[in-house]
């Protein structure tokens, strides 16, 4: 049972938007910033967003990040085949459960 | 550029203890915060601990308090994660990632390449 909830999997067709959630609380989410991770099949985690909405250098704008309340979003639009893989959100958490808490992952399927 | 590479895979009997290294390089190491996650097969990420550069602070997950130990050794810009009293439920990739702000976060980047330990009898 993760601390941060995830939906464990979404799909999309090419070109389209799609979302990603993320439902913490006020100890976490609310109160911190929240990180994205990407991770493809046998590879290690990669960093997507940090800083709730900030994109690393050579991350595509098609990534982008939210956040709102006890809730944290990823979007991808303009989806390709290549996005095709597991997303991981991460927040710091000032309660009995942290410091650290990932979400349980969500696995995007391009169809 | 700033890299983190692991120690190869491990095979240990319930009850062992595992050692797993990350040697650092491109970057000062003491700098940084590195942090350990672990990732059951088929499963999430799961934070074990950081080690922190600054102070040589240690923090652990309360699931594996007592039983997860992480140090460094500054001349060799590396950092150990030992994990005692090994059970099968251990069984699983372990990865370093070193922090990117001079205070633990939870921005983790760049991430090793991970190591795969096994536990079975």
């Amino acid at each position: 049972q993760s601390v941060l909830t995830q939906p464990p999997s979404a799909s999309g067709t090419p070109g389209q938007r799609v979302t990603i959630s993320c439902s913490g609380s006020r100890s976490n989410v609310e109160t911190n910033y929240v990180y994205w991770y990407q991770q493809f099949p046998g590879t290690a985690p990669k960093l997507l967003i940090y800083r709730n909405t900030q994109r690393p250098s050579g991350v595509p704008d098609r990534f982008s990040g939210s956040k709102s309340g006890t809730s944290a979003s990823l979007a991808i639009s303009g989806l390709r085949s290549e996005d095709e893989a597991d997303y991981y959100c991460a927040a710091w958490d000032d309660s009995l459960s942290g410091p650290v808490v990932f979400g349980g992952g969500t696995k995007l399927t391009v169809v | 550029q700033v890299q983190l590479v692991q120690s190869g895979a491990e095979v240990k009997k319930p009850g062992a203890s595992v050692k797993v290294s990350c040697k650092a390089s491109g970057y000062i190491f003491t700098n940084y915060a590195i942090h350990w996650v672990r990732q059951a097969p088929g499963q999430g990420l799961e934070w074990m601990g950081w080690i922190n550069g600054g102070n040589v602070n240690t923090k652990y997950s309360q699931k594996l308090q007592g039983r997860v130990t992480i140090t460094w050794d500054t001349s060799a810009s590396t950092a150990y994660m030992e994990l005692s009293s090994l059970r099968s439920e251990d069984t699983a990739m372990y990865y370093c990632a070193r922090d990117r702000t001079d205070t633990p976060s939870v921005w983790f980047d760049p991430w090793g390449q991970g190591t795969l330990v096994t536990v079975s009898s």
